[in-house]
């Protein structure tokens, strides 16, 4: 079993469309989550990060933590064809090693 | 404040030869890690090193890769006698000395293709 699991996709909305994204891992020693925006062919980026359960919003995304259920969510609203991109979870132990999920491929449609 | 760099963008490699990744953290950060990207698949640790010192390096294949972080100059990521399942792209990251664990900030990566 992967430590992460994310479905790859592709996933395929209108413009428009609320996104969301998700993640499970196995393994309660991870305690900070991030989501990483990857454009083809270039470095990810980091888009949300946080480190307790519960929401976080930032604009137009929102990062949910649920600890217990082990699973993570990013959710973003109103998408644009500028947030097609892939994807990634990852997530950090205390040891500053991180681990991606596979990475979601997303395109907003115009 | 230039980001990480990574260089080159691209390496061609015949079997059996050497490939040498180079990655410039961004200024002031003394923390490096190198990941390995394969098509369709997420981002995979390999290595995670400060200055002269590797810290975790459970990821690297215990075989012909090997990677330093040296007192002055870039981090190297070697792999020697490269075979085609070592074709992938190969990202660096850096953070700040002391920083949260959140702070990984990724450069453009190496493609490196082993023909």
């Amino acid at each position: 079993q992967k430590e992460v699991e994310q479905d790859p996709g592709p996933l395929s909305v209108p413009e428009g469309a609320i996104v969301s994204l998700n993640c499970t891992y196995s393994n309660s020693a991870f305690q900070y989550f991030m989501w990483y925006r990857q454009y083809s062919r270039k470095g990810p980026e980091l888009l949300m990060y946080t480190y307790s359960s519960g929401n976080k919003e930032d604009g137009r995304f929102t990062a949910q933590v649920d600890k217990s259920s082990k699973y993570i969510s990013l959710f973003i609203r109103d998408s644009q064809p500028s947030d097609s991109a892939t994807y990634l979870c990852a997530m950090i132990r205390n040891n500053n090693d991180m681990r991606f999920g596979a990475g979601t491929r997303l395109t907003v449609k115009p | 404040n230039a980001g990480v760099m990574q260089n080159p963008r691209h390496l061609v490699r015949r079997r059996g030869q050497e490939a040498r990744l180079r990655c410039s953290p961004m200024k002031g950060h003394s923390h490096v890690y190198w990941y390995r990207q394969l098509p369709e698949e997420g981002l995979k640790f390999m290595v995670y090193l400060q200055k002269e010192n590797i810290i975790d390096e459970s990821g690297m294949p215990k075989e012909r890769f090997s990677a330093e972080f040296p007192k002055e100059g870039p981090s190297i990521l070697r792999i020697q006698q490269v075979v085609r399942g070592d074709s992938a792209a190969y990202f660096c990251a850096s953070s700040p000395p002391g920083g949260a664990s959140d702070t990984q900030y990724f450069g453009p990566g190496t493609r490196l293709t082993v023909l």
